[in-house]
């Protein structure tokens, strides 16, 4: 149980187009998701915390016009990466959670931006 | 300083050997602790939940020093198929279950 799955897995895209990568909970609601990003060799950074029909709530430093995240039901949030750039190249996991401090984490998406 | 802090590594051990993973946090309230491990590419997995008290999982033991502000997570008996990196993750409070991962130890087991 627990499952949540990450689409795309991976994705290369054109510096200025915009991403959407979805966070789907398979097998339970989750009242709560979490967006992160890694760069290579360092941790994991929380971007934003995002519950189910309120407005997410951003990590210091992380603008949130250029990450947009909706989560709009107790089973999918997107995180939308806006006219990404070269230094938003990086890896992008989800995490959800049904309460309680347990985070069940999706297989990460991989952005390269060209 | 940073929040959690782990030495990077690698750690290279020969297969069978015990090895020993160190952490330590910044933050005295935080409430919970955790070891992850995260494979190459892939996304970190819960290993084990850390207590005061110490708990033991088959070869994984795991002690955290709340007055001292250190984790550590001890491997007995390494196999090749424990190689990934090792995260230390922290609830440091504040609300929002939110979690402050370290950098991670890379640990390689080698025949």
């Amino acid at each position: 149980g627990a499952v949540v799955s990450q689409h795309p897995s991976w994705v290369i895209c054109k510096s200025g187009t915009s991403v959407k990568i979805e966070c789907r909970s398979l097998d339970f609601q989750a009242t709560t998701m979490f967006w992160y990003r890694q760069f290579p060799k360092q941790s994991l950074m929380l971007m934003a915390t995002s519950n189910e029909g309120s407005k997410a709530t951003y990590e210091q430093g992380v603008e949130k016009d250029k990450f947009l995240i909706n989560h709009a039901s107790l089973t999918l949030s997107t995180l939308t990466v806006t006219s990404a750039h070269p230094e938003d190249s990086s890896f992008y996991i989800c995490s959800a959670s049904y309460g309680g401090e347990t985070q069940y984490f999706g297989p990460g998406t991989r952005l390269l931006v060209l | 300083r940073k929040e959690v802090e782990q030495d990077p590594g690698p750690f290279n051990v020969p297969e069978g050997a015990t090895v020993a993973f160190n952490c330590t946090y910044s933050n005295s309230a935080s409430q919970s602790f955790f070891w992850y491990r995260q494979d190459c590419r892939k996304e970190p997995k819960l290993l084990m939940s850390v207590y005061s008290s110490g708990n033991e999982d088959g070869r994984f033991t795991a002690q955290l020093n709340r007055a001292s502000q250190y984790i550590s997570l001890l491997i007995r008996d390494s196999k090749l198929s424990d190689s990934a990196t090792y995260l230390c993750v922290v609830n440091m409070g504040g609300g929002g279950n939110k979690l402050t991962f370290g950098t991670g130890t890379q640990l390689k087991v080698e025949l």
